[in-house]
Order: C-alpha cells, then structure tokens, then sequence
C-alpha cells in the first residue's frame, strides 16, 4: 500500500523568499511518480511539477523545484521567490507502478505568504 | 485540447436525497476516469476510478456509487444522500502515467 505524510499543516512565509514544503511517502514498488498540486481557495487542483522514481535529476518547473530524496523516500517541495498569489493549500501524491494510475494524496499543507 | 467538465459547482441537498454528479471529458478518447472526496481541510480520497465504459472499481465502501455509461462520461450517484456524504468532490482524468487533469470540482452540503 502506497502511504503520503505532509507533517506541516501550516506554514507562514514572507513575500519573496523560498518556502519548503515536506513530503515522504513510502512504498515497496521500485517504480512510482510524484506529483504536488496546488489548490487555491477556489478549490481547483493545478498541477505544479512532476517527478518519477528514475529520474536521475530533480525536477524544476519556473519557481518549483523538487527536492528528490529517494534513499531518504522524501520528495520536498521547493517555491524560490514566493508571491502573494502562492498562497493555497499545497498536496502531494503518488502514482502507483506501471498500469495503475490511481493518485494517492497526502493531507497537504497550507501556505500563507506575508506581504 | 483536452478539457473537462464537472457540475454543478454546488448543491444543497437534504438527507434522504438522491444524488448525480456528472463529469465529461472532451478532446481524448480511452481516458482512465476517477472521483475524488476532498472533507474540509483535508487530503482527497479516490473514491472510483474507471479504465474503461461499464468498468468501474471502488476504492472505499460507502453509499455512493459510480457509473461510467460513455467513454468520457463519468457519474456519481447515491439513492439516499447521508450528512457524511457532504464534501468537495473531484472528478479527475489521465491519459498516461504522467498526467492528471481535475474539474472544478462540487461542493456538496447535505443538510
């Protein structure tokens, strides 16, 4: 069984500088994807970066970056430069190895930026 | 482009109501399908999730019940809503292992 863990239920980061956002999971299959989501008040889910469990490099996406720990199973979410709009609650999900596509999510994490 | 459609936005229904969710895909053929409940606050928990038409699996056991009667069309339904079937839910797509698409979502409040 797939399992996600966000240990941060809220966090509080000023205008402009970077935030980290905590991610383990834990799996016994040798191939999974990771994936972070945003959700605004709204209630959308906007995907923001993605990565897969072979890939050799972390993956960047504009002022997303993740931060791949595989040995350590924790896949941190990195926002560099943070702006009011940033502020949303914050998921992160596992996809399941080769044909199943279920997405697994973790209880997320509220992001308020400070002006 | 692909897109997809989820309604209502909202509802208000009291218990004992009948329940349907209707989501539609346009612009992808074959799409795996899934329904997602989000409690206030909280994570989303896959409810449903379909890979192709009359082929549905259920995640969790509950009081819901999915239908997928086309290719792109996905619903949800309950016979008698109960006030822990409110919630944000969220019907979802994906055409590969890497990319998940999410309606607007409807915020059900059942009373």
């Amino acid at each position: 069984a797939q399992k996600i863990t966000q240990t941060q239920p809220g966090m509080f980061v000023q205008e402009k500088e970077a935030v980290t956002l905590d991610c383990t999971y834990d799996t016994s299959d040798p191939s999974y994807g990771l994936f972070w989501y945003k959700q605004p008040s709204s209630g959308e889910m906007i995907f923001l970066i993605y990565q897969g469990s072979y890939d050799q490099q972390n993956a960047t996406e504009g002022r997303y970056s993740l931060n791949f720990q595989k040995a350590r199973k924790s896949a941190n979410l990195v926002i560099s430069a943070s702006q009011l709009g940033d502020s949303a609650m914050y998921f992160c999900a596992m996809r399941g190895p080769y044909n199943d596509y279920k997405l697994s999510f973790g209880a997320g994490t509220t992001v308020t930026v400070r002006a | 482009s692909q897109t997809i459609h989820q309604w209502p936005a909202t509802l208000v229904q009291p218990v004992g109501s009948p329940l349907s969710l209707e989501c539609t895909v346009e612009g992808t053929s074959n799409p795996n399908l899934y329904w997602y409940r989000q409690a206030a606050g909280r994570g989303l928990q896959l409810l449903f999730y379909s890979v192709g038409i009359g082929q549905i699996s259920s995640e969790v056991p509950q009081n819901l019940s999915a239908s997928r009667p086309q290719d792109r069309q996905f619903i949800l339904s309950s016979k008698k809503l109960l006030l822990s079937d409110s919630g944000f839910y969220l019907c979802a797509w994906s055409g590969d292992r890497y990319g998940y698409t999410f309606g607007s979502g409807t915020r059900l409040t059942v009373v």
